[in-house]
This record gives C-alpha cells, sequence and structure tokens, in this order.
C-alpha cells in the first residue's frame, strides 16, 4: 500500500516569504499525485495534480510543485507568502481510485 | 458545475441514535466517494461508488455504516446506534473518468455526538 508523508506538521513564514511544503510519497508505479488546500470548516480545494508530462506542476493562487521520482517528492513552493495562505494543506497520491492522505501541514502566515 | 453538496452542514446528536447524511455529488460525475476526517488529520477514505454499484469499503466502515446511491446520482451515509468515537467531519466528494481525474469536495458534515 502507499503512504504519503508531509515533514512539519505546521510551518510558520513570514508575509512576502517563500513557501515550501514538503511531501515525500511510497509508491512502485508512476504515482498520480494532488496537493489540496482546506481552509476552517470547509472541503478540501484542489490546488494542483500530477499525472503524467511535465514534471513542474502549476496550480492556482500562485502555488506550483514539482514531481521528483528520484526523490519521491511532490514538494509545494509558492515564491511569496500571502495572508490569505494561511490554511491546511494536504498531499495525497491515488491507489486504485482512492487516496491515500497525508497528515497535513497547517501553514501560519506572521505578518 | 454547482460543486457538490452536502446537507446538513452540522449534525448534533445524542449517543446511540440515528443519523443520515446526504450528498449531491457534481451532475455529470460518475465516482462518489466518502471520506472521515478527525481533528487534525487527514481524511479516512470510508467507501465509494462507481455510478450506483459500491466497489470499495474501507475497513473503518463498520456494520454501523452504511452507505447507497440508489439511483447513480445523490448518496446517503447512515450511521446507527451512534458512538462517541463517530464525531468527526464526513467529507463527500466525485470524480469523472479516469484515475487521475482530482476528486471534487463538498464542504462536509460535521458530526457531533453528545
Amino acid at each position: 500500500a502507499q503512504s504519503v508523508t508531509q515533514l512539519g506538521s505546521h510551518v510558520s513564514v513570514s508575509e512576502g516569504a517563500l513557501v515550501l511544503l514538503r511531501c515525500n510519497y511510497s509508491s512502485s508505479v508512476p504515482p498520480y499525485l494532488f496537493w489540496y488546500v482546506q481552509y476552517p470548516n470547509q472541503g478540501l480545494q484542489l490546488l494542483l495534480k500530477y499525472t503524467t508530462g511535465a514534471t513542474l506542476v502549476k496550480g492556482i493562487n500562485g502555488f506550483e510543485a514539482e514531481f521528483k521520482k528520484s526523490e519521491t517528492s511532490f514538494h509545494l513552493t509558492k515564491p511569496s507568502a500571502h495572508m490569505s495562505d494561511a490554511a491546511e494543506y494536504f498531499c495525497a497520491v491515488s491507489e486504485n481510485y482512492q487516496l491515500i492522505w497525508g497528515a497535513g501541514t497547517k501553514l501560519i502566515i506572521k505578518p | 458545475d454547482t460543486g457538490v453538496s452536502q446537507d446538513p452542514r452540522h449534525k448534533i446528536t445524542k449517543r446511540g441514535q440515528n443519523v443520515t447524511f446526504r450528498c449531491d455529488p457534481i451532475s455529470e460525475h460518475n465516482r462518489l466517494y466518502w471520506y472521515r476526517q478527525t481533528l487534525g488529520q487527514g481524511p479516512e477514505f470510508l467507501t465509494y461508488f462507481q455510478n450506483e454499484a459500491q466497489l470499495e469499503k474501507s475497513r473503518l466502515l463498520s456494520d454501523r455504516f452504511s452507505a447507497e446511491r440508489p439511483k447513480g446520482s445523490f448518496s446517503t451515509l447512515e450511521i446507527q446506534r451512534t458512538e462517541q468515537g463517530d464525531s468527526a467531519m464526513y467529507l463527500c466528494a466525485s470524480s469523472s473518468g479516469q484515475e487521475n481525474q482530482p476528486q471534487h469536495f463538498g464542504d462536509g458534515t460535521r458530526l457531533s455526538i453528545l
């Protein structure tokens, strides 16, 4: 079975600083990878996905992620953090149509 | 695209009562998923449907839980004889076509057991 590890349950950055949220997965086959964002008391919103093709994937709200097969990683980045980015971020890998989720990283933005 | 709709948004009930949640997926989506999420955790897969067929159920889904999707459109999740440990957010998602298509989520139903 596949698994997803998100390093850091909380990440704190200053407004305007680089955001880096880490995700590593275990998979013996090429994975389908997803990042979702969750605001308090809401469902999950898709940020971006990797299926095949270009390994650098651009998503909504200025986020992007790079699939690195050799490192089994799919880290999420944003060049400049905004206060509205404060939320919880989840990385997920698809296995037989089920999404296997990481535990999430809460992003805190300092003014 | 009106999005995935879940009803109710919040449910408070006493231990031992039965509860039922409804999910209306995006209309053209043939796959529908149920997840459970507790505070500070990622979602946990419960079950999923392709059209009206329930294709997979998690071991988390005890005999007290049942899900249906009778006409391949909306779905219901029922919990019988609720327990304290059932308190969670119940999320519904839908998707279309192939496995590489993303799942679209509703805002969830938050269940609180008194």
